[in-house]
């Protein structure tokens, strides 16, 4: 079991540009949730999906941001026209059921640096 | 809304003492709670789940507490080791009828020195 895969693990941007971070659950998870860790700050929870359906978007800012789990494949956060303040490390969970009865399994992350 | 808050920020303790980590939450709806380690650079790694209807959890040197009447969790490290030095963050698990929401707390940054 491959556990929660994140890629890439590091990502640099120019202001402007688009970053489109990747998030593979574990296998037989269905249920996937991103975090944003801001430097020096704490987690703080952005997105919650389950196959095709966005179930809990309250974390997510309100423009710029979007997030995306297909039928197939893995599940996309989309960053448009980056700014500095976007540079933190995104986390990826997984879990099997809905109510996270076993815990939250989390990726290595995501490191965005926008230049 | 839920509220996680971790005291204290840091802490320095030489190699073989106890480690006593504090947790506490604002919600005593909470479903479970979960301590994780991050090391500088990496991800999270689970330590202990706790569901709501237990009082504790053990993993060899590490005893997790939760108590919700009084909204707090402790993790607790026997004989620590300068390996153990990390980032240590407690998170709770709350049900809501627009979906489940993990929220952390600001996380004990932990150093064990030789």
């Amino acid at each position: 079991n491959a556990g929660v895969m994140q890629n890439p693990r590091h990502l640099v941007r120019r202001r402007g540009q688009e970053a489109r971070l990747r998030c593979s659950p574990m296998k037989g998870h269905s249920h996937v949730y991103w975090y944003r860790q801001l430097p020096e700050e704490g987690l703080k929870f952005m997105v919650y999906l389950q196959k095709e359906n966005i179930i809990d978007e309250s974390g997510m800012p309100k423009e710029r941001f979007s997030a995306e789990f297909p039928k197939e494949g893995p599940s996309i956060l989309r960053i448009q026209q980056v700014v500095r303040g976007d540079s933190a490390a995104y986390f990826c969970a997984s879990s099997p059921f809905a109510q996270g009865s076993y815990g939250y399994t989390f990726g290595s992350g995501t490191r965005l640096t926008v230049v | 809304k839920q509220e996680v808050t971790q005291i204290p920020a840091a802490l320095s303790v030489p190699e073989g003492e106890n480690l006593v980590l504090n947790c506490s939450f604002t919600d005593s709806a909470i479903y479970n709670l979960q301590w994780f380690r991050q090391d500088p650079g990496k991800g999270l790694t689970s330590l202990l789940l706790i569901q709501s209807s237990q009082r504790e959890q053990t993993s060899g040197r590490l005893n997790a507490s939760l108590d919700k009447s009084s909204g707090r969790s402790t993790l607790y490290i026997a004989a620590s080791q300068p390996g153990d030095s990390a980032t240590y963050l407690c998170a709770g698990l709350l049900i809501k009828a627009a979906g489940n929401k993990l929220t952390f707390g600001g996380g004990t940054r932990v150093l064990v020195k030789p």
